[in-house]
């Protein structure tokens, strides 16, 4: 089963536009991670903030996570034509056994030059 | 640090034959994933191993699907008999500890026709 819901499903922004994509979650978690995916590639993690985290930067990216709405956004600046790609979320949910993944559906972006 | 490595990159399969997948982790990570992912969908977590002992495999078809990690190393995938639904990218992932972060794989593109 899949933890999370990624908002909007597709998104397409001209060069240097900002995008922003959304992420709700059903249960109680240890973290929440982002990570890109190009078309036929593997996953790249872009970012992790902790439950107890309300933002976190790293270069063009932003993340925010509300634990008490169980959501989270990813905020790209300044988007480039690189940043075409697919955005997933994924959620470390809190149980009694190992860590885990479990990832949304998705939101493709696309930027246009 | 070498990532991980999962071969073969594609394979095309008819349906009702059997295919494996080997995937690689990175060196030391104790826990390693299979994920498969269908065409516009997130990652679906099939199995986890901790060393060489299974920790979660709810969502892992068993009357088709199996999975080893005979000496905590790499790690081998098996479909038979595989059938069309089967078709999607196999995501092997590693972790090294609690807390650490995950890598994935290229991943492994089946297509069953």
């Amino acid at each position: 089963s899949q933890q999370g819901e990624e908002d909007p499903q597709a998104l397409s922004i001209q060069e240097g536009e900002n995008a922003t994509m959304n992420c709700s979650y059903k249960t109680s978690i240890n973290n929440l991670q982002w990570y890109r995916q190009n078309s036929g590639r593997g996953l790249v993690h872009l970012i992790l903030i902790r439950s107890n985290e309300r933002e976190k930067h790293s270069g063009r990216l932003r993340v925010t996570l509300d634990t008490s709405k169980k959501s989270s956004s990813l905020l790209i600046t300044a988007s480039r034509a690189a940043d075409t790609a697919s955005y997933f979320c994924a959620t470390d949910p809190i149980s009694g056994g190992y860590n885990k993944l479990i990832f949304g559906a998705g939101t493709r972006l696309a930027v246009h030059p | 640090e070498a990532g991980v490595a999962q071969s073969p990159r594609y394979k095309i399969i008819e349906k009702r034959q059997s295919v494996a997948f080997w995937c690689n982790p990175i060196s030391g990570h104790a826990t390693l994933y299979w994920y498969q992912q269908i065409l516009g969908q997130g990652p679906k977590l099939l199995i986890q191993f901790q060393n060489n002992g299974v920790v979660d495999d709810s969502q892992l078809p068993k009357d088709r699907f199996s999975a080893e990690r005979l000496k905590g190393v790499d790690s081998t995938l098996k479909i038979q008999p595989a059938k069309l639904e089967d078709s999607a990218v196999y995501l092997c992932a590693s972790r090294g500890t609690p807390g650490g972060g995950y890598t994935f794989g290229s991943g492994t593109r089946l297509t069953v026709v």
